[in-house]
């Protein structure tokens, strides 16, 4: 069935440092990839997505790259600070029931030391 | 509201008894979700409506658990003779209607301690 994978499921990164994670997905058809971030106490909350008609997409200090080909998504961060330390969960977009449906990876705990 | 609103935000309960959650989605989201979340875990999908119907109700782990969509925006999700694994904090989503899949926007989720 569908499934979306996620690694690593903790990384630990000093200040400044780049941070990468990684989803593959297993539904050809998903066409929508977003990422969240999950802080300690509260809900997930968009950070940046991504269509299939696209290969990269950048927002300031984030970036998102698509290989439709290989099935797989990347999160990258640069210059990592302490605020980005959170879990954040990758997300596909499969077809179920004739709707679309989100499905999460398992999360990546990211801890940005000073 | 502007945002995804989720009742109550803590509920303690004793092991047998039955717990409703209660989702508001932002006006005129046709799809909603329900996760459950354990402790330090990833999200655990539940069920997914698009208006009043569930297509997949497949992430329900038991008999014991039932959600229902009224008028296409507030859901409740029922678990009847909670059990102590039943504790996690669950979290209810919306999206908009759109082709190929939407933003998700999530509540603060409905921490639920069975005691």
């Amino acid at each position: 069935g569908e499934n979306v994978e996620q690694h690593p499921s903790t990384l630990s990164v000093q200040e400044g440092d780049s941070a990468v994670i990684k989803c593959t997905y297993s539904d050809s058809a998903s066409n929508y990839f977003p990422w969240y971030k999950q802080e300690l106490g509260k809900g997930p909350q968009l950070i940046i997505d991504i269509r299939s008609n696209v290969g990269e997409k950048k927002d300031q200090r984030i970036a998102v790259t698509l290989n439709k080909t290989a099935k797989h998504f990347s999160l990258h961060i640069t210059e990592t600070q302490p605020e980005d330390s959170a879990v954040y969960f990758c997300a596909a977009s499969i077809v179920s029931g004739g709707y679309n449906k989100l499905i999460f990876g398992a999360g990546t705990r990211l801890a940005v030391h000073p | 509201g502007a945002g995804v609103s989720q009742s109550p935000s803590n509920k303690v309960t004793e092991k047998g008894k039955d717990v409703e959650l209660r989702c508001d989605p932002i006006s005129g989201h046709t799809a909603l979700y329900w996760y459950r979340q354990s402790l330090g875990q990833g999200l655990e999908f539940l069920i997914y409506f698009q208006g009043n119907s569930a297509p997949d109700k497949s992430g329900l782990p038991s008999d014991r658990f039932s959600a229902e969509r009224t008028g296409g925006s507030v859901s409740t999700l029922t678990i009847q003779r909670t059990q102590q694994e039943d504790s996690a904090v669950y979290l209810c989503a919306s999206s908009a209607p759109g082709q190929g899949g939407t933003e998700a926007f999530f509540g603060q989720g409905t921490r639920l301690t069975v005691v």
